[in-house]
């Protein structure tokens, strides 16, 4: 199964929202809603930030949110906070006997 | 504190075998699947294995297949990965992952809970 495709980087200035895609195909990502997006700055374990396309599981700000269309699925952040700079990856679980695949990662950059 | 640490990472020479830990504590272990997910240096997350909570259903990513074992000790609270005929590719921060429960019970395929990691080079 191969990764699942995202932008390597995207920036925004404190305040303002940005988006980040996690593009599939119509046997993956468009036909299971088991997207997770997971935080990671640098030298630390991934978190998890949303899970089921658009649950947040607790503690997560709820500047974080989560929805899909068709093969691409996408993690908004809302009012970027300099601590929101870090790695994002999205993950997709499908049935089959390689369940869980990865995105390829995007660094988010607060200006 | 719900808490997963790893151990056993180190040096090997392409061909040589190493076995990581993985120590669960603060929940109980025996009711939750677990998985393995490494990251070669400077790269992203790449899934390597899952096992069930009973040890019933593993997994393995193409990559590692037929040279990794994933094991656990429901009794000891602890994951393990065998890791034989290790290679360059190999070479990697290795994470163990809990899987996500919601409030009903039902696994939601998202990893809650991540150890430190626990680094493993291969090299001559």
């Amino acid at each position: 199964q191969s990764a699942l495709t995202q932008p390597p980087s995207v920036s925004g200035s404190p305040g303002q929202s940005v988006t980040i895609s996690c593009t599939g195909t119509s046997s993956d990502v468009g036909s299971y809603n088991r997207v997770s997006w997971y935080q990671q700055p640098p030298g630390t374990a991934p978190k998890l930030m949303i899970y089921e396309v658009s649950n947040r599981p607790s503690g997560v700000p709820d500047r974080f949110s989560g929805s899909k269309s068709g093969n691409t699925a996408s993690l908004t952040i809302s009012g970027l906070q300099a601590e929101d700079e870090a790695d994002y990856y999205c993950s997709l679980y499908t049935s089959s006997s390689t369940p869980f695949v990865f995105g390829t990662g995007t660094k988010v950059t607060v200006l | 504190e719900v808490q997963l640490v790893e151990s056993g990472g180190g040096l090997v020479q392409p061909g040589g075998s190493l076995r990581l830990s993985c120590a669960a504590s603060g929940f109980t272990f025996s009711s939750y699947s677990m998985n393995w997910v490494r990251q070669a240096p400077g790269k992203g997350l790449e899934w390597v294995s899952y096992i069930s909570s009973s040890s019933s259903t593993i997994y393995y990513a193409d990559s590692v297949k037929g040279r990794f074992t994933i094991s656990r000790d429901n009794a000891k609270n602890s994951l393990y990965l065998q890791m034989n005929s290790l290679r360059d590719e190999d070479t990697a921060v290795y994470y163990c992952a809990r899987e996500l429960k919601n409030d009903y019970g039902d696994y939601v395929f998202a990893f809650d809970i991540w150890g430190q990691g626990t680094m493993v080079t291969v090299s001559s």
